[in-house]
């Protein structure tokens, strides 16, 4: 059984359309976060969730919204998308945001390819 | 400048040496401090977990903090070509408030030739 599990893996779209990706986390954890990784490898946070309440929005555009329906899933829909969203986006979780239940367990990441 | 500083590499070792990584860091406030390993089109996975100062000894992995210093080192012991990964530090500052943000490094792509 995957951990945390996102879809979909690969993700090519136009520029200009709106997609989601989907996050699923099986480990009964209370926070939830998207990461992206660019071209460099660099990972960056972009959002996490405690108990489905926005903790962290790290400067990110206005066209990412994420949505958290309950505590096991946490969604990244992206309107008007642009050439420079095209990276590998992660998905993680952790039980809470104490030491030491803050590890953090990542999924296999959505390959996103804007054209 | 970034907050925390990684050797791209790539760095190429025979089977059985020693892989020795590392990371600098800027912020002061950091008091966790992560190893993940990161395979080709996989996420990222957690080797070691450090809290402040001190060495942790995991297997084969010996993870180092060195606070006053702001280094953080990674060592592999008797390497193995399934080692060839890109290694990724992280650390935190873990204040609730903060909400458990991970500053990544960019990676090391380590290469261990049977």
């Amino acid at each position: 059984d995957t951990a945390v599990s996102q879809t979909p893996k690969y993700l090519v779209t136009q520029m200009g359309n709106d997609k989601s990706i989907k996050c699923e986390q099986n480990l009964g954890h209370d926070t939830m976060y998207w990461y992206k990784q660019d071209s460099k490898k660099f990972l960056k946070i972009m959002f996490s969730y405690n108990n489905k309440e926005l903790i962290i929005n790290e400067t990110v555009p206005n066209r990412f919204s994420p949505k958290s329906p309950d505590k096991a899933h946490l969604n990244l829909h992206i309107n008007s998308l642009e050439l420079g969203d095209s990276a590998v986006y992660f998905c993680a979780s952790s039980q809470d945001l104490q030491h030491p239940r803050n590890i953090q367990y990542f999924g296999a990441g959505t390959r996103l390819s804007v054209l | 400048q970034k907050e925390v500083e990684q050797d791209p590499g790539p760095l190429s070792v025979p089977e059985g040496a020693i892989v020795s990584l590392n990371c600098t860091y800027s912020n002061s406030a950091f008091q966790y401090f992560m190893w993940y390993r990161q395979y080709s089109r996989k996420g990222p996975e957690l080797l070691m977990y450090t809290y402040s100062s001190g060495n942790k000894e995991d297997g084969r992995f010996t993870a180092q903090v060195d606070k006053s210093s702001k280094y953080i080192s990674l060592f592999i012991r008797d390497s193995q070509p399934s080692d060839s990964a890109t290694y990724l530090c992280a650390m935190s500052d873990l204040i609730k408030a903060a909400g458990n943000k991970l500053t990544f490094g960019g990676g090391t792509r380590v290469l261990v030739k049977p």
